[in-house]
């Protein structure tokens, strides 16, 4: 079935550092493939996405393109800040073609702490 | 921006009895959605519904689990004899086309604690 593998955490930087969070999925057909990000005490919130091979999703700063011949959307950011601390979700969803409704199928999760 | 609002934000039940969490999706939004996470572990989805039907649901979905529609704004999750292992946040989320590149907007999620 599908599914999707991201790194462990916790992942600690410095203010100012890169970012980098691979995230790997396995699926059939062409699904589209999401960032979440979840601030402390909050829910979920959309950070980027992409539909399609080689599309670049980008939201604050962030990017994450989607590579379909190595099934991989990894999360990058240039300069994190203190702010960005949070927990982070890759998720795919195969609602277009697998029949379903576009649910959603998320990894663990990787909790980022950015330090001052 | 329009959003979803889920309450109460922080449900305790004794195990055994029924509990029901409600949500009020984004009002042009017609897809909706329920998925739980266990502390510590990984976002799950538990049912779709669309026009008034559930699309999907997971092997989580039992029968103890049930969603409804009740009016034109609320869609509610309810269990119907809690144990201890529902114990979770349970976030609700809707779409507006449902497709699968249809971006979902959570909730800020309900924590249900079973005692």
């Amino acid at each position: 079935g599908n599914s999707v593998t991201q790194m462990e955490g916790p992942v600690t930087l410095s203010e100012e550092a890169f970012l980098t969070i691979n995230c790997t999925y396995t699926a059939t057909g062409y699904p589209s493939l999401f960032w979440y990000v979840q601030y402390p005490g909050e829910g979920l919130q959309l950070l980027l996405k992409a539909t399609k091979a080689d599309d670049k999703g980008s939201n604050k700063g962030f990017e994450a393109t989607y590579r379909k011949e190595t099934t991989s959307f990894h999360l990058e950011k240039g300069s994190v800040q203190v702010s960005d601390s949070a927990v982070y979700f890759c998720a795919l969803s195969d609602g277009d073609y697998g029949g379903s409704q576009g649910n959603l199928i998320f990894g663990k999760g990787t909790k980022l702490s950015v330090k001052p | 921006e329009p959003e979803v609002t889920q309450t109460p934000s922080h449900q305790v039940t004794q195990m055994g009895q029924e509990v029901i969490l409600r949500c009020v999706p984004i009002s042009n939004h017609l897809y909706f959605y329920w998925y739980r996470q266990i502390l510590g572990q990984k976002v799950e989805f538990l049912v779709s519904f669309y026009n008034n039907e559930i699309s999907e649901k997971s092997e989580i979905f039992d029968d103890q689990f049930s969603v409804e529609r009740p009016d034109g704004s609320n869609f509610t999750l309810k269990i119907r004899s809690t144990k201890l292992e529902d114990s979770a946040m349970y976030f609700c989320a809707s779409s507006q086309q449902g497709f699968g590149t249809d971006t979902q907007y959570f909730g800020p999620g309900t924590r249900l604690t079973v005692l």
